[in-house]
């Protein structure tokens, strides 16, 4: 069982919008910036955002981040198919020292 | 864009010794801005991070199997490597090498490769 909290999966139409949480507690989330991967299927994990809500260059503004206490929030608006994928949250741990990920959650667009 | 991959033995007798070398290319591991790290994937551990290392060889490790990994960094080669001593069925994964910043996000992936431990 991951330390990070993540929904299994989420489903919603095409065009519309998305949240995906991400649970933690005082010693990760609460302390650490969270990031956020895409991993479509077979493929390597893909950065999507860093820094709680910072986007890398080529993510298209349709992702957004948000942080708030010991949680965090991947957003996706105006779905296309092409998101399907499973999507992970990420940061660090104070306590146990080492980077801990979510469990994933698996992003089906209808 | 930094491009990396991973290269080394598929499969790997219980008990033995895992050995992945990750090239780097269009970057250069020598940068200051950058660690380097390790990060395995399994079905029933899910993304478990190995550990990482600067440019001054300085490493991190996840403490659940820091006894067992070494991580080193060539500049002449610009490649990283891992080993992960003593093995067992649960290390087989799929194991990636990858670019970390400073906030511990992993910003360029290899596209990874499945280490089976068998024998």
């Amino acid at each position: 069982q991951s330390v990070l909290t993540q929904p299994p999966s989420v489903s919603a139409a095409p065009g519309q919008k998305v949240t995906i949480s991400c649970s933690g507690s005082s010693s990760n989330i609460g302390d650490n910036f969270v990031s956020w991967y895409q991993q479509l299927p077979g493929t390597a994990p893909k950065l999507v955002i860093y820094d709680n809500d910072r986007r890398p260059s080529g993510i298209p503004d349709r992702f957004s981040g948000s942080k708030s206490g010991t949680s965090a929030t991947l957003g996706i608006t105006g779905l296309q198919t092409g998101d399907e994928a499973d999507y992970y949250c990420g940061t660090w741990d104070s306590s146990l020292s080492t980077v801990i990920f979510g469990g994933g959650t698996k992003l089906t667009v209808l | 864009q930094v491009q990396l991959q991973e290269s080394g033995p598929g499969l790997v007798k219980p008990s033995e010794t895992l050995s992945l070398t990750c090239t780097v290319s269009r970057g250069s591991v020598s940068s200051g801005d950058y660690y380097w790290g390790w990060i395995r994937q399994s079905p029933w551990k899910g993304l478990e991070w190995i550990g990482d290392i600067s440019y001054r060889g300085r490493t991190n490790f996840n403490p659940s199997l820091k006894s067992r990994v070494t991580i080193l960094l060539d500049t002449s080669k610009n490649q990283f490597s891992l080993r992960l001593s003593s093995v067992t069925a649960a290390d087989t994964a799929v194991y990636y090498c990858a670019r970390v910043a400073y906030g511990k996000d992993c910003d360029f992936w290899g596209q990874g490769t499945l280490v089976t431990v068998s024998s």
